[in-house]
């Protein structure tokens, strides 16, 4: 079965340290992949995607992420975190030929003062 | 607002009932998805047009659940005798061209 793990339910960082949420898949083919974020009474915002081409991906407010085809990974990472970072955060991913995501079960970033 | 529109944004209904949901998409957007994700876990996939075309429903729609797209452009989804495990929100998100969606901020369904 297709699946998405993100293995953290919670990451905890000072502000000004850089972060990582991590996301694993096993999907077969090359699927897309991408990393939303969701405030409080929001809906889930795009922040950034891999197709094809360089492993790390440059998206919003800073962040960026990090393909790897060998460990099925694709981290986000931010090099400098800030308190509004503070949000859940969720990894999904696109199988080839399809344009529904199958998303990971979100991890809540909270970022300290 | 040029977003992606969803109401209500909250219904409350009684077991049994029938209730239904629109979602009107990003203007000109030719993709349009619904999605339900229940407390502590991601969105899971439910349906799939283009256009007025639904090319995809999981196998988590049951029959109780049909969606529309009649003109290419809103959408309804309607669930009908409604069970306390419904109880979710519900997403909808469009798309055109790029592999993104843009989702609204969903539809929040409980059932009493």
């Amino acid at each position: 079965a297709q699946s998405v793990a993100q293995p953290e339910d919670q990451v905890n960082v000072a502000e000004g340290n850089p972060l990582t949420v991590k996301c694993t898949y096993s999907v077969s083919g090359n699927p897309y992949l991408f990393w939303y974020v969701q405030y409080p009474n929001r809906g889930l915002q795009f922040l950034l995607k891999y197709i094809t081409g360089d492993n790390l991906v440059k998206g919003s407010y800073g962040f960026e992420a990090e393909f790897n085809k060998s460990q099925t990974s694709f981290h986000l990472k931010k090099p400098s975190a800030l308190v509004s970072d503070s949000a859940l955060y969720f990894c999904a991913v696109m199988p080839s030929g399809t344009y529904k995501y199958i998303f990971g079960t979100g991890t809540r970033l909270k970022v300290l003062a | 607002d040029t977003g992606v529109s969803q109401n209500p944004r909250h219904k409350i209904t009684k077991r049994g009932q029938n209730v239904t949901f629109r979602c009107d998409p990003i203007s000109e957007h030719n993709r349009l998805y619904w999605y339900r994700q229940t407390l502590g876990q991601g969105p899971e996939f439910l349906t799939y047009f283009q256009n007025e075309a639904q090319l995809e429903k999981s196998r988590l729609l049951s029959d109780r659940f049909s969606a529309e797209r009649p003109k290419g452009s809103f959408s309804t989804l309607e669930i009908q005798r409604t069970e306390q495990g419904d109880s979710a929100m519900y997403l909808c998100a469009s798309s055109e061209g790029l592999p993104e969606a843009f989702f609204g901020q969903g539809t929040r369904l409980t059932v009493v």
